[in-house]
């Protein structure tokens, strides 16, 4: 069974400060791995994935996580964070005979202030 | 084109009542997937459907059921709702449900509270 641990549950910080928000999995099988954001009162918007290929990936937002597949980790990081990515953000991964079915990590709170 | 579509945003029902909830997938998309969103659970895996048939179901009990239409609409439906029932139900539809990956799209969820 695959499974996601969010190892911060929240994570502030103030504003143009770096931050990584960590993600490790579990899974007998390759997987595709996923950062997704959700602000109040919204669905959820897909930040970045990794696929196969380049270990780093970037996404939107200035965004990037690096998979490492001996750590099984795929931390999620920014170098200048600003007010505006104050959200939730989750680690994601589907795979195997899982279709395409999401199992998700419990979350991680950013808050960034001024 | 237009994203995810959702109704209603937000319901307020009692205990014993049944809801069901629609979504609307962005146009072409023909696989839809159901999210349970809870503070103590998070985000959990209700169903998938794909041209009309369920593909994948998560451990949910049977008061939770879908549908899909020929048109990629679906609707879920929960049966003798309990106050554990109260979350935010999400929906996200891909192009196509083969493999194991196909990008989805989650649309802004319908806010269900259980009185």
């Amino acid at each position: 069974a695959q499974s996601v641990t969010q190892l911060d549950s929240q994570v502030p910080v103030f504003e143009e400060a770096p931050v990584e928000l960590r993600c490790n999995y579990s899974s007998s099988v390759s997987v595709y791995l996923f950062w997704y954001v959700q602000y109040p009162n919204q669905g959820l918007q897909l930040l970045l994935k990794y696929l196969s290929g380049s270990t780093l990936v970037k996404g939107i937002n200035g965004f990037e996580a690096e998979f490492n597949k001996s750590q099984t980790s795929f931390h999620l990081r920014k170098p200048s964070v600003h007010i505006s990515d104050t959200a939730e953000y989750f680690c994601a991964v589907s795979g195997g005979n899982q279709g395409g079915k999401l199992i998700f990590g419990q979350g991680t709170e950013l808050s960034v202030k001024p | 084109k237009a994203g995810v579509t959702q109704t209603p945003r937000y319901l307020i029902k009692t205990r014993g009542q049944q809801v069901t909830l629609s979504c609307s997938p962005i146009s072409g998309h023909r696989s839809v997937s159901w999210y349970q969103q809870t503070p103590g659970q998070g985000l959990q895996f209700l169903f998938e459907y794909f041209s009309e048939t369920q593909r994948n179901k998560g451990n949910f009990p049977g008061r939770f059921s879908g549908r899909q239409f020929s048109n990629s609409r679906s609707e879920m439906n929960v049966s003798t709702l309990e106050l554990g029932d109260s979350a935010l139900y999400l929906c996200a539809s891909s192009l196509e449900g083969t493999g194991a990956y196909n990008e989805q799209f989650f649309g802004p969820g319908t806010r269900l509270t259980v009185l």
